[in-house]
């Protein structure tokens, strides 16, 4: 099952925040994020393991909650250089390598 | 320069004619993976190998076939192709540590089956 994420689209200012959300209906046991720009093949950003710890990328932070088994994505003063598809990736158990990606988030940065 | 290069990167052919399209990577990755990206869909995952003659199926295998004859090569078969594959495909590496971690991803393979 492929987790769900929310909103498909955003635009923003540059400067302004955005949070990008991905859940699951399995327990997760990591969260894995990834940019991509147009034709462009997808870029890491961060991996979360399980544990609830949250990372950080520049200007770029991630939390995840097992519990709930969701992870969000903290876009903080955007710029114009963070605009693509943002795309959650999840393995569902440890040793169960199989990964599934949500449908993406299309993130528009404007001047 | 650490890279995943896949060849071709575009491909045009017809129903049913055999193709491979090749993946290789010059990190020392015991992961790789072979993914599909259609609009809407995001990545879903085709085939994926823990090692050397180690593979497993993803989320879409109906349709593929894959090796891991030598580590660094992962190629991906399509023996009697239809216009469903047609698609962008990527191949990803990664070291694994109790799962995978950051995956590189290859150029991409725009694939067309008329």
């Amino acid at each position: 099952q492929q987790p769900v994420q929310s909103p498909q689209a955003v635009i923003l200012r540059e400067g302004e925040d955005a949070v990008i959300n991905c859940s699951s209906s399995k327990a997760l046991y990591s969260v894995h994020w990834y940019r991509q720009k147009h034709g462009e093949a997808p870029v890491f950003l961060m991996i979360l393991l399980k544990g609830g710890e949250q990372k950080g990328h520049e200007k770029i932070s991630a939390s995840f909650n097992e519990k709930k088994q969701q992870s969000s994505l903290y876009l903080t003063a955007s710029q114009l250089s963070y605009s693509g598809t943002y795309f959650c990736g999840t393995v569902n158990r440890s040793y169960n390598n199989d990964m599934r990606f949500g449908a993406g988030t299309r993130l528009t940065v404007k001047p | 320069e650490a890279q995943v290069t896949q060849n071709p990167r575009y491909l045009i052919t017809v129903t049913g004619k055999k193709l491979t399209v090749t993946c290789s990577q010059n990190m020392n990755h015991e992961y790789m993976s072979w993914y599909r990206q259609d609009p809407g869909l995001g990545l879903r995952q085709i085939y994926y190998s823990m090692n050397v003659e180690v593979t497993d199926k993803g989320d879409v295998p109906e349709g593929y076939k894959v090796s891991r004859k030598e580590k660094r090569n992962f190629p991906l078969i399509l023996e009697s192709p239809s216009p469903n594959q047609t698609s962008l495909y990527f191949c990803a590496s990664s070291r694994i540590s109790g799962g995978p971690l950051e995956q590189y991803f290859g150029p991409g393979t725009r694939l067309t089956v008329t």
